[in-house]
């Protein structure tokens, strides 16, 4: 069945360091794919999206690239902020708008 | 445009109590989904509607679980009776279903369960 994959958490970083949560994905056909954000306390909201192969998809310094070659969509920032501090899930859509979602990967930012 | 709510924010009850959870999906979506988060499971799909018929339920976790949607704009999901065991934080999500491809979900604040 269809699924997705991400780095397991919690990632560590200094504020301003570089930024990378690895996705993958298996999945009959061309999945849409998604990265969602969760503060805490909070329900998820859409970080940004990719619907084909090559697209990229970014949104508030993040940018993650739809791979078909590697099954993959990871998620990158330059320089992350206190800010940005949350949980972050990496999810395909399939054409019946049903999601599967990763596990979540923890970010905690130090200033 | 209000966002989907989800009432009660936060429900304590106690084992064998019947607990009733609701949502409203944004204005002019066709696709409705109940999900529930815990620590240990994650985030789990319980089941799902499109245009108000359920489609997948084969994430309900027992009889205890049972979910409605009357109309397009409003949706409940009943648990009776309750265990501990239920205690999570439940997420009502609603998308627009159209063409090909995934479309984004949005969701409710959640409502966060406790069952003593």
């Amino acid at each position: 069945g269809n699924s997705v994959t991400q780095m397991e958490g919690p990632v560590t970083l200094s504020e301003e360091a570089f930024l990378t949560i690895n996705c993958t994905y298996t999945a009959t056909g061309y999945p849409s794919l998604f990265w969602y954000v969760q503060y805490p306390g909070e329900g998820l909201q859409l970080l940004l999206k990719a619907t084909k192969a090559d697209d990229k998809g970014s949104n508030k310094g993040f940018e993650a690239t739809y791979r078909k070659e590697t099954t993959s969509f990871h998620l990158e920032k330059g320089s992350v902020q206190v800010s940005d501090s949350a949980v972050y899930f990496c999810a395909g859509g399939d054409n019946f708008n049903k999601f599967y979602f990763g596990s979540g990967t923890k970010l905690n930012v130090k200033p | 445009d209000a966002g989907v709510i989800q009432s009660p924010r936060h429900e304590v009850t106690e084992m064998g109590q019947e607990v009733t959870l609701r949502c409203k999906p944004i204005s002019g979506h066709n696709s409705l989904f109940w999900y529930r988060q815990t620590m240990m499971r994650g985030l789990e799909l319980l089941i799902y509607f499109n245009n108000n018929v359920p489609i997948d339920d084969s994430g309900m976790p027992e009889d205890r679980f049972s979910a409605k949607m009357p109309n397009a704009s409003f949706s409940t999901l009943k648990i009776q009776p309750s265990e501990p065991r239920d205690s999570a934080v439940y997420f009502c999500a609603s998308s627009h279903m159209a063409g090909t491809g995934g479309r984004e979900q949005f969701f409710g604040p959640g409502t966060r369960l406790t069952v003593l």
